[in-house]
């Protein structure tokens, strides 16, 4: 069974301030996703990254995969109150439509 | 011009009972899945179908039985239900079958009481 520990679990900060969100797994993954989900919402997709090292940015979001692509990590620059949400991260494997989710990490940014 | 809907968005019911989650996608997508999401937020794929066809299908108890009359819809059945069937329902779609991006409905949110 494929297994992706999110850390931290929950994380609250003040507006403007910097943070980081990791993903890992002793699983090899051909691509990793983040999602964003909002109360009463499905998770929304931010970006995949699917070559071993690949850096992808997203305004002030940073996105990594590491270079084994068995883990991610998602950086926020100068955090807004927007970004408040549960951030999972997905896994798939070979190259079928089957998603492995994170166990997610549930951020909220107050001003 | 929802994308994926699904209906209803609550579902409170009593154990034993049956019902039934509807999920509609106006994506032009081939492929559909069902998610289970618990308590403690964590996501879990249940089925998938392409263009009504069933290729994934995790280990979920036989009281759950997707249903796909056409690539734009999969209903969910649920027979018998059980206080740990309670969670949130979620209805994705993709194109193709190897790795399109998933766009999710907004969820359903089954309670057994």
């Amino acid at each position: 069974t494929q297994l992706l520990e999110q850390s931290p679990q929950f994380l609250s900060i003040q507006e403007g301030e910097n943070l980081t969100v990791y993903c890992n797994s002793s699983s090899v993954f051909s691509s990793l996703q983040w999602y964003r989900q909002e109360p009463g919402e499905g998770p929304v997709l931010l970006v995949t990254v699917v070559t071993g090292g690949e850096v992808k940015k997203l305004k002030r979001l940073t996105f990594q995969f590491g270079d084994a692509r068995k883990d991610s990590s998602l950086h926020i620059t100068a955090a807004q109150p927007g970004d408040t949400g549960l951030y999972l991260c997905a896994g798939r494997t070979g190259g079928g439509n089957k998603l492995t989710f994170g166990t997610g990490t549930q951020l909220k940014v107050e001003l | 011009d929802t994308a994926v809907s699904q209906t209803p968005k609550y579902l409170v019911t009593q154990m034993g009972n049956d019902k039934s989650i509807k999920c509609e996608q106006n994506l032009g997508h081939d492929t559909m899945y069902w998610y289970k999401q618990d308590s403690k937020k964590f996501l879990k794929i249940m089925f998938s179908y392409n263009n009504k066809e069933l290729i994934i299908n995790e280990t979920v108890p036989n009281r759950f039985s997707p249903k796909s009359p056409d690539k734009a819809h999969l209903n969910l059945h649920i027979n018998s239900l059980e206080l740990g069937d309670s969670a949130v329902y979620f209805c994705a779609s993709s194109q193709g079958r190897y790795g399109g991006e998933q766009f999710f409905g907004p969820g359903t949110r089954l309670t057994v009481l």
